[in-house]
């Protein structure tokens, strides 16, 4: 049961353009997102992150968007630069008495050409 | 100041060794998280520490994975006659204080079970 989803396994844009990177979850019960990026032969970094109370957080050029009637995410980099290639995953802790217990969605490789 | 440190970085493991990997959080963090990525998915949750205390090991997938952190500190995961299932890369992930705080992963331990 895959409760955090990323459909895009890859995702291809300029240098310059806005990069936009989904992410669905089907569990109504997550009240908090992260989006982590990960280079090869490293760990993932944490990026950035949302609460369910808000629709909207943005960091520098990074925003991750929420529709929670939609169960969906969103994070859109503007503008992409090559050294923003990476695989990045949205995730979501499980909560209650768990709430470190992230699950992740597959993952997504975004590659930003010059 | 360093991040967190696993070794060894590579294993390779005939079918039926028993492997043990180490973890080096953050120095001071409470919190210490075990993952498993199976190659090209996104990291699955196996345990999570507090301290010494083992709190959540709903992820460990048989018997034979064995985790723990006697003093708070370095933690060890154990995989006991390994199988060819058990090759991905694991994760450790540190927090400074409970579940709630970002988790700071390390570059992991890519396993091979020939």
């Amino acid at each position: 049961d895959q409760q955090v989803k990323q459909n895009s396994p890859s995702l291809s844009v300029q240098e310059g353009r806005i990069s936009i990177l989904n992410c669905d979850y089907t569990n109504s019960m997550f009240d908090y997102f992260l989006w982590y990026k990960k280079y090869p032969a490293e760990g993932p970094t944490f990026l950035i992150s949302i609460s369910s109370i808000k629709d909207k957080n943005e960091d520098g050029r990074f925003t991750v968007f929420l529709n929670k009637s939609a169960k969906h995410l969103s994070l859109h980099i503007v503008p992409s630069q090559p050294g923003d290639s990476a695989v990045y995953f949205c995730a979501a802790p499980a909560g209650g008495t768990s709430y470190g217990k992230l699950t992740f969605g597959q993952g997504t490789i975004l590659t930003v050409h010059p | 100041g360093a991040g967190v440190s696993q070794s060894p970085r590579y294993k390779v493991a005939k079918r039926g060794q028993d492997v043990a990997l180490r973890c080096d959080p953050i120095s001071g963090h409470v919190s210490l998280f075990w993952y498993q990525q199976a190659l090209g998915q996104g990291p699955e949750f196996l345990t999570y520490f507090q301290n010494e205390a083992q709190l959540d090991k709903s992820g460990l997938p048989s018997d034979r994975f064995f985790a723990e952190r006697p003093e708070g500190s370095v933690s060890t995961l154990k995989i006991q006659r390994t199988q060819q299932e058990d090759s991905a890369v694991y994760l450790c992930a540190s927090s400074v204080r409970d579940s709630r705080d970002t988790q700071y992963f390390g570059p992991g331990t890519r396993l091979t079970v020939l």
